[in-house]
């Protein structure tokens, strides 16, 4: 059975610093996806990660795939408080795609 | 403009009551997925369709009921059998083969 495990689970950040989101899945795939979710909302698709070393930016937010290890990571540059949402990884085997539980960021000034 | 349209946003269910959620797509996707999300949880896959007149259960099917007569509509209908619907219901749609999810804005259904 596949599963996904994010890490941490809550993460509270002054604006200006750098961490990352772990996420680790349990069998082999080279489809992984990170979603940003606000309060009350749906899913924003934010990366679509789909081959070994893959790596895709956009603005503050890096995301890279390791197949090999099972890993992706969601790197955060220099937070801002818009950053603050809940962050969740999604792992696609076979048209059947599970999440992991989240990331609550929280960006404080 | 394409996109997946859920409705109503919000829903309050008497106990013994079975009510329905819609989920309407007019992006072509072949595949529609039911999500069920707790208050700080993941989500968690209910049932899912990949052709029209046919659906799999996910990993907590007990207590719901879909049907796929169109391929635009996937309703849920959460039976009295749920003993615990209160939750955040996300419809979502793919491409089979395709890349990623296209979400619905949610049904927020409680229980009173």
């Amino acid at each position: 059975e596949l599963k996904v495990e994010q890490n941490p689970l809550f993460l509270s950040m002054q604006e200006g610093k750098n961490y990352t989101i772990y996420c680790n899945y349990s069998t082999t795939s080279d489809r992984l996806y990170w979603y940003r979710q606000d309060p009350g909302k749906s899913l924003e698709s934010l990366f679509v990660l789909l081959s070994n070393g893959a790596v895709k930016q956009e603005g503050r937010l890096m995301a890279s795939l390791d197949t090999k290890a099972r890993l992706s990571t969601l790197h955060i540059t220099a937070a801002v408080h818009d950053l603050s949402a809940t962050y969740f990884c999604a792992v696609d085997i076979e048209n059947d795609m599970r999440f992991g539980a989240g990331t609550r960021l929280t960006v404080k000034p | 403009d394409g996109g997946i349209t859920q409705s109503p946003k919000y829903l309050f269910r008497k106990e013994g009551q079975n009510v329905t959620l819609s989920c309407e797509q007019n992006l072509n996707h072949d595949a529609m997925y039911w999500y069920r999300q707790d208050p700080g949880q993941g989500l968690r896959l209910i049932y899912y369709s990949q052709i029209v007149n046919d659906f799999q259960k996910g990993d907590i099917a007990e207590g719901y009921s879909v049907s796929r007569e169109k391929k635009e509509s996937f309703p849920l209908t959460v039976t009295s059998a749920q003993k615990n619907p209160t939750a955040f219901y996300l419809c979502a749609s793919s491409i089979l083969d395709s890349y990623g999810y296209t979400f619905g804005s949610g049904t927020r259904l409680t229980v009173v």
